[in-house]
């Protein structure tokens, strides 16, 4: 398995709070992803990083800020929680975009319950 | 708008079955697709299919890409329970504005295998 690490895996927060949630790579991969899933939409991305210091916005990126200060290290910010932003967020990487570079391994997911 | 769409969405079988899940979409800049297997936690990935439109098989498993009529399926032969898991197809097409590019993975909703002993 690609070693990522996610934390926390589970959390529940109240609305109107702040949460960061953290990506860990141990596989020097230069692109890093966030994605949400949720029941009827299944996978949605969120941002991505295609360096350190380079993110941009995915299609359901409201909300949400990130940041990325180390090649191992993707952080996604809720910056005031909502309901709507209950899900399981996955990260993921990849090694690049061409060939068999591109394919993406995910995280083991971070359960957040907003209140 | 880019769309992968998977069918069924739910399927319950019998050990030994051989099952066949679908995949179409409709993407700009296509580049490959993807199969992922989810159990209750992070998909795993299974394959990926170029625009070559070759057969990949690994085990009971196997998947196809038809390029022309734009969808892919994903044969599990001699069915086990473990293999009840959501499947999900998803479509590399590199993406981005204002000069940059990433590799955007569109999904599909997944399709719920059931394997019943």
């Amino acid at each position: 398995d690609a070693g990522i690490t996610q934390s926390p895996r589970h959390k529940v927060t109240e609305t109107g709070t702040p949460v960061t949630l953290r990506c860990h790579q141990t596989e020097n991969h230069r692109y890093m992803y966030w994605y949400r899933q949720d029941p009827g939409h299944g996978l949605r991305l969120i941002h991505y990083s295609y360096g350190v210091k380079d993110t941009d916005k995915g299609e359901v990126s409201d909300g949400y800020s990130v940041s990325r200060s180390k090649t191992e290290d993707f952080l996604l910010t809720l910056e005031s929680a909502t309901s709507s932003q209950t899900s399981v967020y996955f990260c993921a990487i990849s090694q690049g975009l061409a060939g068999g570079r591109n394919t993406q391994y995910f995280g083991p997911g971070t359960r957040l319950t907003v209140l | 708008e880019d769309k992968v769409v998977q069918s069924p969405l739910s399927l319950v079988v019998h050990e030994g079955d051989t099952v066949t899940l679908n995949c179409s979409y409709e993407v700009t800049n296509f580049r490959s697709l993807l199969w992922y297997k989810q159990e209750k936690k992070a998909p795993t990935f299974l394959f990926m299919l170029t625009s070559s439109g070759i057969e990949k098989k690994s085990g009971r498993l196997s998947s196809i890409l038809d390029k022309k009529e734009l969808f892919s399926i994903l044969n599990i032969t001699a069915t086990q329970t473990g293999d009840s898991a959501v499947y999900l197809c998803a479509v590399f097409h590199p993406s981005g504005a204002g000069g940059t590019s990433y590799g955007k993975l569109t999904f599909g909703q997944g399709t719920i295998l059931t394997v019943h002993p």
